[in-house]
């Protein structure tokens, strides 16, 4: 089964600032890589799909990058809606999220 | 509006069964492959089972291999999971899905969840 490793788990940032998440999978996957945000108590929400297409109504400054087993999720400045966790799924015949990477206020 | 509605959890004692159901609206069921996600208490999101849109491939994550099984009735709308020989590990929020794909997809509608607890 392809495992999908996110890093870092926790990322510390404040309003403005460029964030990066990296999410890894065991082997290659294409472009069959999608990324969702959850808040507190809320069910998780699609941001990208296919590894760099945004969600309809979802703000330009999330963009996905990458393929094959590498991919980026960049916050291109910051805002307070944005503290959440985030997730990479990979969903290429199987399914598997990465262990998700909080981002909290600096 | 795209709707998912589960029912079925609550608490059962180790080693038994329970039986999830989604109830979807708002979209044709028929035409989309479904998903069940579950996210134990303060940890991350786990795929668990999922099924193609004809229901006939089905897909199931490791865990839960043997013991879950994954099923869709076409003429109410409604998805089921049936959980066997659950334990502990098997506690969680349960999330019905619905992928945008008629086979594996990326997810673009989630439930509310529904709450699984197995003690004793």
């Amino acid at each position: 089964d392809i495992q999908m490793t996110q890093s870092p788990s926790t990322l510390s940032a404040s309003v403005g600032d460029r964030v990066t998440i990296t999410c890894r999978a065991s082997q290659g996957i294409s472009t069959w890589l999608a990324w969702y945000q959850q808040k507190p108590g809320k069910a998780p929400s699609l941001l990208i799909y296919k590894a760099s297409s945004l969600e309809s109504g979802v703000p330009s400054r999330f963009s996905g990058s990458g393929s094959g087993t590498e991919f980026t999720l960049t916050i291109s400045s910051l805002q307070p809606d944005d503290f959440a966790t985030y997730y990479c799924q990979h969903y290429n015949i199987d399914r598997a999220f990465g262990q998700g990477t909080k981002v909290e206020i600096k | 509006e795209v709707e998912l509605l589960e029912s079925g959890g609550g608490l059962v004692q180790p080693g038994g069964s329970l039986r999830l159901s989604c109830a979807a609206s708002g979209f044709t069921f028929n035409s989309f492959a479904m998903s069940w996600v579950r996210q134990a208490p303060g940890k991350g999101l786990e795929w668990v089972s999922g099924l193609s849109g004809s229901g006939m491939n089905t897909y199931y994550a490791d865990s839960v291999k043997g013991r879950f099984t994954i099923s869709r009735d076409k003429s109410k709308n409604t998805l089921h999971l049936q959980m066997n020989s659950l334990t502990a590990e098997d506690t969680a929020l349960y999330y019905c899905v619905k992928e945008a794909g008629y086979t594996t997809s990326y997810i673009d509608y989630w439930g509310q969840g529904i709450l699984v607890t197995v003690s004793s």
